[in-house]
């Protein structure tokens, strides 16, 4: 499977900044996914990364907060807005060259913000 | 609602124990249903299961499918010190997964 290089793979930030997580693909994907796993729970989807229109965010989500993008087959960026102590995550990115076939995962972000 | 629920939420066995752990789902639009490991941040892919009854092995590990009463069991056997972490246990439906809570294993030495 391919593989996905996430950066930073964490960060110390100051509330009211924005930061934003890189993913870069080794090869083109049909699919790609931000995840946010806060501590001591599963992943929750933020959004489906749509390349060349606007992300498909889930209920919860708004792209104020959480600006994707996705140029192209191979990139996407989430930026984590306004930050507040209750972003302090771990935020994934993930990757899915067809359907029915398994999602892989970048190195994960652990963001704190303080 | 699209749901995975996993139990149990956390378990401590011995090495050498031989564990099961449960995955049952309601999504609308089955694709497939997939397990992961996860020990740090990343989680990494396991096994994919689209049919019913066939196992799949890697090892010490394996796993099975049931459409009709709509769940997954995760075996590990022989357990070992590395196979502590957390298993998540997700189901693609429409266009996206839908993870499980986890189920948290921790084998002592």
């Amino acid at each position: 499977s391919a593989v996905i290089s996430q950066k930073p793979s964490r960060d110390i930030c100051q509330r009211g900044t924005s930061l934003t997580i890189q993913c870069q693909v080794d090869s083109q994907v049909t699919m790609m996914f931000w995840y946010r796993q806060q501590p001591g729970q599963s992943l929750t989807l933020i959004a489906t990364a749509n390349q060349g229109s606007e992300a498909t965010y889930e209920s919860g989500f708004v792209i104020d907060k959480f600006p994707i993008s996705r140029p192209n087959l191979t990139f996407s960026t989430l930026t984590v807005s306004n930050m507040s102590p209750e972003d302090s995550s771990i935020y994934l990115c993930s990757a899915q060259e067809a359907p029915n076939t398994e999602a892989f995962f970048g190195q994960g972000t652990r963001l704190t913000v303080v | 609602e699209d749901k995975v629920v996993q139990s149990p939420l956390s378990l401590v066995v011995h090495e050498g124990d031989t564990v099961t752990l449960n995955c049952s789902y309601e999504v609308t639009n089955f694709r497939s249903l997939l397990w992961y490991k996860q020990e740090k941040k990343a989680p990494t892919f396991l096994f994919m299961l689209t049919s019913s009854g066939i196992e799949k092995k890697s090892g010490r590990l394996s796993s099975i499918l049931d459409k009709k009463e709509l769940f997954s069991i995760l075996n590990i056997t022989a357990t070992q010190t590395g196979d502590s972490a957390i298993y998540l246990c997700a189901v693609e439906g429409t266009y996206k997964y839908i993870f499980g809570t986890g189920t948290r294993l921790k084998v002592l030495a």
